[in-house]
């Protein structure tokens, strides 16, 4: 069965400091990864996914995020944080038409 | 992406009642995911919806807890039966949606509170 760590619960940064969110997943196979963020109140929303080719992968709101096989990490990044990225992060690995979540990572940021 | 519309958004029921959320999407979707998030916890599946079959359900969720129907290929509801303050959690909806190149969209999620 799969299975999704995110190391960190909390972190904090600086507005406009730079950010790295990780993930290690267990899967036997390729897996689908997907990362996800949800603000106070909401649901959720889909920021990137990786299914396969390039392993760095664009998505919105200026995330990115890196495909390691051999690390079995798909980390999330982004440049300069901007005080509404304040929220939680999920990241998922997929398999067999399911998703398994972390615990989340909840990003907070300071003026 | 798909829309997809969760109703209600939130509620606040006595212990011992039921409570219908219902799930409906924008597009016609093969399969539905009910997921429940506790407090300050992560999400965790509670079963798959295909239409015109059973539910199938995950370790630890039983029907007769969260009956689900699936009747056409835009709408699912999830039934939270016999409710107890430990079933108060956000209860979301997901499809993969083949409009967002198969990743999974979610609904805007159900605030259950049980007193």
């Amino acid at each position: 069965a799969q299975s999704v760590t995110q190391p960190d619960i909390h972190i904090t940064v600086s507005e406009g400091a730079s950010l790295e969110l990780r993930c290690n997943y267990s899967y036997g196979a390729t897996p689908y990864l997907f990362w996800y963020v949800q603000s106070p109140g909401q649901g959720l929303q889909l920021l990137l996914k990786y299914f396969s080719g390039d392993t760095l992968v664009q998505g919105i709101k200026g995330f990115e995020a890196e495909f390691k096989r051999s690390q079995s990490s798909f980390n999330l990044r982004k440049p300069s944080v901007h005080w509404s990225d304040a929220a939680e992060y999920f990241c998922a690995v997929g398999a067999s038409n399911m998703l398994t979540f972390g615990g989340g990572t909840r990003l907070m940021v300071k003026p | 992406s798909a829309v997809i519309s969760q109703k209600p958004s939130r509620d606040i029921c006595q212990r011992g009642t039921s409570l219908t959320i219902q799930c409906q999407v924008d597009s016609q979707v093969t399969m539905m995911f009910w997921y429940r998030q506790q407090p300050g916890q992560s999400l965790t599946l509670i079963a798959t919806a295909n239409q015109g079959s059973e539910a199938t359900y995950e370790s630890g969720f039983v029907i007769d807890k969260f009956p689900i129907s699936r009747p056409n290929l835009t709408f699912s509801t999830l039934t939270v039966s016999n409710m107890s303050p430990e079933d108060s959690s956000i209860y979301l909806c997901s499809v993969v949606d083949p409009t967002a190149n198969y990743g999974y969209t979610f609904g805007s999620g159900t605030r259950l509170t049980v007193v």
